[in-house]
């Protein structure tokens, strides 16, 4: 399968606790963006790399949130200091890079995260 | 603000008839537009697009619309089959996707 691949696909965690997930991108793909989904709303952009370089962050991106992509290929993104507020659905999605038919982005499974 | 709106929450369908799912956006610099399906527990797939240049983008069942001076576009499919039934959302962008908070589709037999 090469598809886009997350690890875990549920974490459950106390508040203060730090959790980091993992995204393996589709290996042709150079953009990698991150998501993150709350019960019925759509998914909201957090982040987005070109290769290794980080171009966007959302103001939803808090100081506590960082997402990294060292070589390029798989990513991470990492919470520190977990509030109850960030339980949510945590997407990851790669593609070409932008600018209309063929550079659709695709999603992985997502990861659930619940903080107790 | 929201800048992309599904107003119907959700929609019921026989199967064999039509669904159409509408969305409204806001900003006019949009250019490129994407649906997608979720099923539950599942990250969302990439359904069917359609550039600003376009009004209208076909894929088997699934036809897309684009009106760009009322701000609407529209996703039919026809025929609706049970295994249609999930949660569709319009996606204007490219770079960043700007969801919409979905429509959730049933399609019954």
């Amino acid at each position: 399968d090469t598809g886009v691949s997350q690890d875990p696909r549920h974490k459950i965690t106390k508040r203060g606790q730090n959790v980091t997930f993992r995204c393996d991108p589709i290996s042709e793909h150079n953009r990698l963006y991150w998501y993150r989904q709350t019960l019925g709303q759509g998914p909201e952009f957090l982040t987005y790399f070109q290769n290794e370089a980080q171009l966007e962050k959302s103001r939803l991106l808090s100081d506590r949130f960082s997402a990294e992509r060292p070589k390029g290929s798989f990513s991470t993104l990492e919470i520190q200091r977990t509030e109850q507020g960030d339980s949510a659905m945590y997407l990851c999605a790669s593609s070409f890079p932008a600018g209309g038919p063929g550079s659709e982005q695709f999603f992985g499974p997502g990861t659930r995260l619940t903080v107790l | 603000d929201q800048q992309v709106k599904q107003n119907s929450p959700s929609l019921s369908v026989q199967e064999g008839r039509i669904s159409i799912l509408n969305c409204d956006y806001t900003n006019s610099m949009f250019d490129y537009f994407l649906w997608y399906k979720k099923y539950p527990a599942e990250g969302p797939t990439f359904l069917i697009s359609i550039s600003s240049i376009k009004d209208k983008n076909e894929d088997g069942r699934f036809t897309v619309f684009l009106n760009k001076s009322a701000k609407h576009l529209s996703l039919h499919i026809v025929p609706s089959q049970p295994g249609d039934s999930a949660v569709y959302f319009c996606a204007p962008g490219t770079d960043k996707l700007i969801f919409g908070t979905g429509t959730r589709l049933q399609v019954f037999p």
